[in-house]
């Protein structure tokens, strides 16, 4: 079975500052790919980045990039110079089959 | 461009009703349709997905159904609701390509009294 790991159901961050959000996930498959999607107050699921699991290279979105390493099935999401906006659930999914699957989700505050 | 419509918004239905929530998706042909409840702390779960009409394959048994009558209609039922059915759910849709991005509808937000 597929599964996705989000190991922090809370995450703080400072406005202005950096923070990262944790995801590993666990599958057999060699052709998957990642994304990350943002839910905000308003329950609208809004795609922030997604990541090819065949590229080595790390995906980046404006302030959003993660750190993809297929060896550990580690996906990890850094958002720099965090804004009000940015609050919200964060949810790490990963994608084979014709099938998403979700982590539990991140709830990010940020602190003006 | 393509659109995701789901509805209702909001539903409260009592114990042993029936549940039918609809989903239509505009602008794209063939795409694969999925359902998700979403529970506190629990993520979101697929319930059903769709690749075409008539084709829909389960993750987890339960109370509910799916159904594909048309190629952008995509329905969520229940004969009679349990009042663990309660929650929050989703439609999404992704083209059939592999590794497109799921598009969301507002979703339902369902509670069985």
């Amino acid at each position: 079975a597929q599964t996705v790991t989000q190991s922090q159901p809370e995450m703080s961050v400072q406005e202005a500052e950096t923070v990262t959000l944790s995801c590993t996930y666990d599958t057999s498959e060699s052709d998957y790919y990642l994304f990350w999607y943002k839910q905000p107050p308003s329950r609208q699921m809004i795609l922030v980045i997604r990541q090819e699991a065949y590229k080595q290279q790390n995906a980046t979105e404006n302030r959003f990039s993660v750190n993809f390493q297929k060896a550990a099935k580690s996906f990890s999401l850094k958002i720099s110079d965090s804004q009000l906006g940015d609050a919200a659930m964060y949810f790490c999914a990963y994608y084979t089959g014709n099938q998403f699957y979700f982590g539990t989700g991140t709830s990010l505050t940020v602190i003006p | 461009s393509q659109t995701i419509h789901q509805w209702p918004a909001t539903l409260v239905q009592p114990v042993g009703s029936p549940l039918s929530l609809e989903c239509t998706v505009e602008g794209t042909s063939n795409p694969n349709l999925y359902w998700y409840r979403q529970a506190a702390g629990r993520g979101l779960q697929l319930l059903f997905y769709s690749v075409g009409i008539g084709q829909i394959s389960s993750e987890v048994p339960q109370n509910l159904s799916a159904s594909r009558p048309q190629d952008r209609q995509f329905i969520l039922s229940s004969k009679k609701l349990l009042l663990s059915d309660s929650g929050f759910y989703l439609c999404a849709w992704s083209v059939s390509i592999g590794g497109a991005e799921a598009f969301f509808g507002q979703g339902t937000r369902l509670t069985v009294v």
